[in-house]
């Protein structure tokens, strides 16, 4: 099946700060999708993002889908930003598969 | 848009128990259904999925099963819980192929 790896694993930042994640994964896609796990384990869907380039306010992501990569850019971060963000893709009518996902962590 | 409802939001059962979580989706017809489990607050395993009323597909052979009774109700069950089975699960919803979740159940198995 498709492998997805995720980085960095953990990650520290300064509030403020800017942050760049990244999602490889093994074969091709028709859904590639983004999430963000806030403390109390809600999962909250971010980006659909099989190809090209989204921006919801501070966040945007992009998929260079013929590469097998997909990048979530975090901006100006805030403490709210804490939490653990997933990538999880899916080929034909096959289920999600979930990377590891990258902790992030933003001190004020 | 979906509102994916999934009750309990903890339980702590002992080892050799049953268990039955239920999830139930609004918002929408013949979804497809997912329960993952999120073990040590990192990665989701896919447990099972269903594309409709009585098919199931198993992912992970294991002291689980599911059922799907109703178009919009996803059941995940154990007949004799295992001290391994304890972790936070999932029920997801994907409808248009974007994905939604439930508020987990944090279950631990003592």
């Amino acid at each position: 099946g498709i492998q997805v790896e995720q980085s960095p694993p953990d990650l520290i930042l300064q509030e403020g700060a800017n942050s760049t994640l990244r999602c490889n994964f093994s074969d091709s896609v028709n859904n590639l999708q983004w999430f963000h796990q806030n403390p109390w384990g809600q999962l909250i869907n971010l980006f659909y993002i099989p190809s090209g380039t989204k921006q919801n306010g501070r966040l945007s992501a992009t998929t260079v889908a013929t590469e097998r990569y997909s990048l979530l850019y975090i901006s100006s971060s805030q403490t709210t930003d804490s939490g653990v963000y997933f990538c999880a893709v899916a080929s034909g009518n096959t289920p999600l598969v979930f990377g590891k996902g990258t902790r992030l962590s933003v001190i004020a | 848009s979906q509102t994916i409802h999934q009750w309990p939001a903890t339980l702590v059962q002992p080892v050799g128990s049953p268990l039955s979580l239920e999830c139930t989706v609004e918002g929408t017809s013949n979804p497809n259904l997912y329960w993952y489990r999120q073990a040590a607050g990192r990665g989701l395993q896919l447990l099972f999925y269903s594309v409709g009323i009585g098919q199931i597909s198993s992912e992970v052979p294991q002291n689980l099963s599911a059922s799907r009774p109703q178009d919009r109700q996803f059941i995940l069950s154990s007949k004799k819980l295992l001290l391994s089975d304890s972790g936070f699960y999932l029920c997801a919803c994907i409808w248009r192929t974007e994905a939604f979740f439930g508020q987990g159940t944090r279950l631990t198995v003592v």
